[in-house]
This record gives C-alpha cells, sequence and structure tokens, in this order.
C-alpha cells in the first residue's frame, strides 16, 4: 500500500471548517483514499474514501488533486465532538479483503 | 444504523491462559478482520476472513492466534497462550466486499492479561 503522510496534530475553532491535509504522492491508479477517525480508544469510524472524484457524505467532504497525489478531508462545521484522530489510509480497491493499514494520524482538536 | 458489536468489553486473564474474543459482524457482511492496538500505538492489522478461511494474515498473527466463524454469526479471536505483551485493544470489523467497502468497526475489547 502507498505511504501517506499527514501532520501530527491541527487544531480548529468550533463552528469553523477543519481542513485535514494527507500526501500521498506514490498512490497507484487501483489504490482509494479512505478516512478514518478514532475517538478516545473507541474503534475507528468510518468517515469516507474516493478513487479520483471528490465525495461528499453527511459526515463531511473528500477533495482528490486531479493527479490524486493528495487529498483533503473537509469537516465543513466543526464541533467538539469531531476531536479525535484522524487516519488517511490508502488502500487497493481491487484485492478482495484488502487489509487498511493505519498510520500515526492528525490528531485534531476542535477548540470552543 | 447496523453495527459491530463485541464482547466483553473488557477481559481480564493471567499470563498463558486462553482467551477467546468475539464478534458479531454486521449480518449481510461477507469479510471480517481482527486488528488490535496497544495503548499509545498504532492500530494494527491480525487477520482478514472471508469464505470460512484465512485471506491474509500478518506477521504477529503467529500460531497462538486463531479465528473461527463457528455459526454463521459470530467471528471469533482465539489466543491460545496469552503473554503481558497480548494486553492491548483488540477490534473486530466487517466489510460487505473486499474491493471497494469500507470496514466497520466494533469498539472493541480491552484485554488485560496480568
Amino acid at each position: 500500500d502507498a505511504k501517506t503522510t499527514q501532520p501530527t496534530s491541527m487544531d480548529c475553532a468550533e463552528g469553523r471548517a477543519a481542513n485535514l491535509p494527507c500526501n500521498h504522492s506514490t498512490i497507484s491508479g487501483n489504490e482509494y483514499v479512505y478516512w478514518y477517525r478514532q475517538i478516545h480508544s473507541q474503534g475507528p469510524q468510518y468517515i469516507i474514501h474516493g478513487l479520483k472524484n471528490n465525495e461528499t457524505n453527511e459526515m463531511a467532504s473528500l477533495i482528490i488533486t486531479e493527479d490524486r497525489k493528495s487529498s483533503t478531508l473537509i469537516l465543513p462545521h466543526a464541533t467538539l465532538r469531531d476531536t479525535a484522530v484522524y487516519y488517511c489510509i490508502v488502500r487497493v480497491g481491487e484485492t478482495s479483503g484488502s487489509r487498511l493499514t493505519f498510520g500515526e494520524g492528525t490528531q485534531l482538536t476542535v477548540n470552543p | 444504523e447496523p453495527e459491530v458489536t463485541q464482547t466483553p468489553s473488557h477481559q481480564v486473564t493471567q499470563m498463558g491462559q486462553e482467551v477467546i474474543l468475539r464478534c458479531v459482524p454486521i449480518s449481510n457482511h461477507l469479510y471480517f478482520y481482527w486488528y488490535r492496538q496497544i495503548l499509545g500505538q498504532k492500530v494494527e492489522f491480525l487477520v482478514s476472513f472471508y469464505n470460512n478461511e484465512i485471506s491474509e494474515k500478518s506477521e504477529i498473527f503467529d500460531d497462538q492466534f486463531s479465528v473461527e466463524r463457528p455459526d454463521g454469526s459470530n467471528f471469533t479471536l482465539k489466543i491460545r497462550s496469552t503473554k503481558l505483551e497480548d494486553s492491548a485493544m483488540y477490534f473486530c470489523a466487517s466489510s460487505i466486499t473486499g474491493a471497494n467497502s469500507p470496514l466497520h468497526f466494533g469498539n472493541g475489547t480491552r484485554l488485560t492479561v496480568t
């Protein structure tokens, strides 16, 4: 799986948009970008994933650059409950049962 | 919304004892996984399981570990002879298909080996 690079930590004011960057410059054509988050020691929570088009769901938006070498997760109106570690993961999409490989992630702290 | 459930939430066992961690994946999911997270460390892949056999396993998943889907609804992880270093959070996950299908995780079992 392609490696990803994320900032160690970020801060965001409550109610503002949180923009979390991720670099994946060695991504292959069949690899998807997944975002998960982990609050305290709870299980990782799926947020969103995409291949090359931008994606949006009720939780977040995912913006993938045209060359697919980086992406940004956007939480449009961050709340205190969005404080968590956010993981950007690149995963092979064609292999059945392919694993997710978690890195260190970004600790996002939403401040009142 | 359907979810992955894990029991127990906390298990304490003595070194050398066998322990079984249980998971009920989401009902229409076909792929099952176990991960672990030692306190303060990354979430690590252990094993994936499909069609009643292991699809992939990591170097962590040695002979003391085994997985089973005994009755079509439960998915279990057995640690044969626990060591102190097996103390960790163990997360079960499932997905509908393997490709392009997100994994959904349970909230884990905290295993403490004394």
